[in-house]
């Protein structure tokens, strides 16, 4: 069965940072490509950054380029998001998902809330 | 960046009607689209990709058409469990990107 647990989410102030993390079990972790998606309460889905299996291509959303950098081991099954410069609007809760074929999420964890505040 | 536009941004309707959504791209996207469905407190479920393939364990009452810039889910007779909220995405190009929502809601 395939699972995906985010943790590290949190309150923080604005200007800091957080490590997200999600670990995954179930399937063959390094042949998949993963994603972040985040929502903000009581708002739609937003793509937040991609990976590729072996991790060699990374892609981001614009609003958190530069800011945000997506990892992954594969020896240990688990995907990460460090987020950096954290901004009110970054509030949401993240979820990390498996990608199946082109791009498509199959597999969601539950999320990981992380709100931005002094 | 390519914009994905949904209509309508919610529908009301009983159990047992057609219900219709559509999502719309700012440029082609050939078939690179997926479907999903979010009930509140959950996470999304992929439910179509590629436009038209069913995905794994998604009943036959849903589908999805359409190439391009324009596309359709369809659930043919909803059932009490389909309320909830639809979301499509783009899986053309990067960044990806979803339409903002229908919210279907009960009649």
């Amino acid at each position: 069965e395939v699972q995906l647990l985010e943790s590290g989410g949190g309150l923080v102030q604005p200007g800091g940072s957080l490590r997200l993390s999600c670990a995954a079990s179930g399937f063959t972790f390094s042949s998949y490509a993963m994603t972040w998606v985040r929502q903000a309460p009581g708002k739609g889905l937003e793509w937040v950054s991609g990976i590729g299996g072996s991790g060699s291509g990374t892609y981001y959303a614009d609003s958190v380029k530069g800011r945000f950098t997506i990892s992954r081991d594969n020896s240990k099954n688990t995907l990460h998001l460090q987020m950096n410069s954290l901004r009110a609007e970054d509030t949401a809760v993240y979820y990390c998902a498996k990608v199946y074929s082109r791009w498509y999420s199959d597999y969601w964890g539950q999320g990981t809330l992380v709100t931005v505040s002094s | 960046d390519i914009q994905m536009t949904q209509s309508p941004s919610s529908v009301s309707a009983s159990v047992g009607d057609r219900v219709t959504i559509t999502c719309r791209a700012s440029q082609g996207i050939s078939s690179w689209l997926a479907w999903y469905q979010q009930k509140p407190g959950q996470a999304p479920k992929l439910l179509i990709y590629a436009a038209s393939s069913l995905q794994s364990g998604v009943p036959s009452r849903f589908s999805g058409s359409g190439s391009g810039t324009d596309f359709t889910l369809t659930i043919s007779s909803l059932q009490p469990e389909d309320f909830a909220t639809y979301y499509c995405q783009q899986a053309n190009s990067f960044p990806l990107t979803f339409g903002g929502g229908t919210k279907v809601e009960i009649k």
